[in-house]
């Protein structure tokens, strides 16, 4: 399968602890994307890298929030002192080329904190 | 301030009936707009995409949907609905290279 790819689909942790997520974009992609989506709701934009550079951050993206993209390839995120207010799908998408294209989503990385 | 608007939470149609999901969008100039869908335990799929030209736009799965600049709208149809076709779907509108705007979402059931 070459579609984007999501580690873990699940994650149950504790408040106040740390959380990483993998995203794997489709290869050639250059561009990706963190949304944030909860229940009821449609994504919300977090950040956007454009290979290895974060280009966009939204202002829900608080300061606990970090995500890299260190070779321009697979991307993580990561959470630290998790609240309960981010229990949500972590979805992450890709996408080719400068213009404006479809970009392509992952299955996501739902978070629970307890 | 941009937005998207989408109406219905939840719709139910028949197999076989006709179906209209619709969105409305807010923003100054022309957007680029999108129907996504995204069933259980799926990521979301792009059912088709409006930039510019024939405000008629045709997608996968049989759908179709028609940007009209006047209602600021852009309406998902399909003349007749499979029961697979019931999922949640989004409308998102497009605001640069890198922003977009989802809407809350439609859950579409279908009854038998």
């Amino acid at each position: 399968d070459t579609g984007v790819s999501q580690d873990p689909r699940h994650k149950i942790t504790k408040r106040g602890q740390n959380v990483t997520f993998r995203c794997d974009p489709i290869s050639e992609h250059n561009r990706l994307y963190w949304y944030r989506q909860t229940l009821g709701q449609g994504p919300e934009f977090l950040t956007y890298f454009q290979n290895e550079a974060q280009l966009e951050k939204s202002r829900l993206l608080s300061d606990r929030f970090s995500a890299e993209r260190p070779k321009g390839s697979f991307s993580t995120l990561e959470i630290q002192r998790t609240e309960q207010g981010d229990s949500a799908m972590y979805l992450c998408a890709s996408s080719l080329g400068l213009s404006y294209n479809e970009q392509f989503f992952g299955p996501g990385t739902r978070l629970t904190v307890l | 301030a941009q937005s998207v608007t989408q109406p219905d939470i939840h719709i139910t149609v028949s197999e076989g009936a006709s179906l209209e999901l619709r969105c409305n969008y807010s923003y100054g100039a022309t957007p680029y707009l999108f129907w996504y869908v995204q069933s259980p335990g799926q990521g979301l799929q792009l059912l088709l995409k409006y930039f510019s030209g024939d405000t008629l736009v045709q997608g996968i799965k049989g759908f179709e949907a028609e940007f009209k600049r006047s209602q600021s709208s852009f309406n998902l149809r399909k003349p007749s609905v499979h029961w697979s076709d019931a999922a949640e779907y989004f409308c998102a509108v497009g605001y640069n290279n890198n922003d977009m705007r989802f809407g809350a979402g439609t859950r579409l059931t279908v009854k038998p």
